[in-house]
């Protein structure tokens, strides 16, 4: 059965260290998606990335990057010298080839920047 | 602008008072659909739709009902409400089916029910 894996319910970091967020997922499908997603205190979801289960290339953008590793069916998020304006909710999230669109999103963790 | 709206933003309201809460997207997708999003849960889908007048249960569909008259708008209603259904509600709309698409999430409707 498909699932998503957030472990870390909530982090506390100090502005400018660098924080993993951390995502592990399950799907018997072999063409997936992963999604990440930004929740900040106002409620919206912001989309981040999406990544598809043929292309396992890490992404950076900005401070933002990406691993995903399909040997451990993990898709971790890192911030690079973060910001108080990067306190928010992240979730993870998998969509599956022949799920209609569905996602699958991981419980969130909920990452707090203290400046 | 590309969007997806809901209404109201807020309600609170008392067991068994049907209400609906409206979606509405300007962007001409064909797939739209409904979560809830719960503390330590995150979000789950209730309702989606393939394209006018065709619609399937997601993974938390009961107490709920849907429908889709106008490629435009979903909207979702609850006959009864209970408190269970206490909740943040997010619509969503994309291009089409598959997990290719991204997903475009109206601003979430916070429902509380007495």
């Amino acid at each position: 059965a498909q699932k998503v894996t957030q472990a870390q319910t909530e982090i506390s970091v100090v502005e400018k260290e660098d924080v993993t967020l951390d995502c592990v997922y399950e799907t018997r499908d072999t063409t997936y998606y992963l999604f990440w997603y930004k929740q900040p205190p106002s409620g919206e979801l912001v989309f981040l990335i999406r990544r598809n289960s043929f292309d396992e290339q890490n992404e950076i953008s900005g401070r933002y990057s990406w691993n995903f590793q399909k040997s451990t069916s993990s898709f971790n998020f890192t911030i690079t010298a973060s910001q108080v304006v990067d306190s928010a909710v992240y979730f993870c999230a998998l969509s599956e080839d022949n799920q209609g669109g569905k996602l699958i999103f991981g419980q969130g963790t909920e990452l707090s920047v203290k400046p | 602008e590309a969007q997806v709206t809901q209404n109201p933003r807020y309600l609170i309201t008392v067991t068994g008072k049907k209400l609906t809460v409206t979606c509405s997207q300007n962007m001409n997708h064909e797939y739209m659909s409904w979560y809830r999003q719960d503390p330590g849960l995150g979000l789950r889908q209730i309702y989606y739709s393939m394209n006018v007048e065709v619609t399937d249960k997601g993974d938390v569909p009961e107490g709920y009902k849907v429908s889709r008259k106008e490629k435009r708008n979903f909207p979702l209603i609850l006959e009864s409400p209970s408190p269970n259904q206490t909740s943040l509600y997010f619509c969503a709309s994309c291009i089409g089916r598959g997990g290719p698409y991204e997903q475009y999430f109206g601003p979430g409707t916070r429902l509380t029910v007495t």
